[in-house]
């Protein structure tokens, strides 16, 4: 079993829709969650991150980590074309290693 | 935030050759990661850098496939060795900043092996 599950997609959505973006994990130190966003040819960008459970907001985005289930998620409101991308979920236990989900290809149809 | 550039940006090798990859930061940093992005695939450590010292490798990778340099706080390279089509992958420099929202990776260096 991999230390993070993410659903590879790809997911493909109308421009406004809201988008959600999944992973799961099994190991319980991880204390640290964050999501990259990965435009092709280029390297991960940090988008958001979260230290234990609870929500963050910054605009269109929200991530949520819920560490009794193992879980965490990604929203996207008003998903705009620009927001067409690989996102990558990313834990640590805050020793700098990132064990990284697969990435979903998301893509944003005008 | 840290701006991270790699040579060559792609390249085309043919089985049983080598080749090294470059990279380069703006700015003085303590630790360098060097990863792997398989298609379809995580991203998966294959070794910490840090100047002074041996690079610390990851369970499935060893020095003699994949040596390290760290010559200074700015620069690195991976040498990918005896290549195989397996190595076909993205390989991707990343530093630390000391926080955990301070991670940046570079734009990566796409192989293919033949």
């Amino acid at each position: 079993q991999k230390e993070v599950e993410q659903d590879p997609g790809p997911l493909s959505v109308p421009e406004g829709a809201i988008v959600s973006l999944n992973c799961t994990y099994s190991n319980s130190a991880f204390q640290y969650f964050m999501w990259y966003r990965q435009y092709s040819r280029k390297g991960p960008e940090l988008l958001m991150y979260t230290y234990s459970s609870g929500n963050k907001e910054d605009g269109r985005f929200t991530a949520q980590v819920d560490k009794s289930s193992k879980y965490i998620s990604l929203f996207i409101r008003d998903s705009q074309p620009s927001d067409s991308a690989t996102y990558l979920c990313a834990m640590t236990q805050g020793a700098q290693k990132l064990v990284f989900g697969q990435g979903t290809r998301l893509t944003i149809n005008p | 935030s840290a701006v991270i550039s790699q040579k060559p940006s792609r390249d085309i090798c043919q089985r049983g050759t080598s080749l090294t990859i470059q990279c380069q930061v703006d700015s003085q940093v303590t630790m360098m990661f060097w990863y792997r992005q398989q298609p379809g695939q995580s991203l998966t450590l294959i070794a910490t850098a840090n100047q002074g010292s041996e690079a610390t490798y990851e369970s499935g990778f060893v020095i003699d496939k994949f040596p390290i340099s760290r010559p200074n706080l700015t620069f690195s390279t991976l040498t990918v060795s005896n290549m195989s089509p397996e190595d076909s992958s993205i390989y991707l420099c990343s530093v630390d900043g000391g926080r955990v929202d301070e991670q940046f990776f570079g734009p990566g260096t796409r192989l293919t092996v033949l």
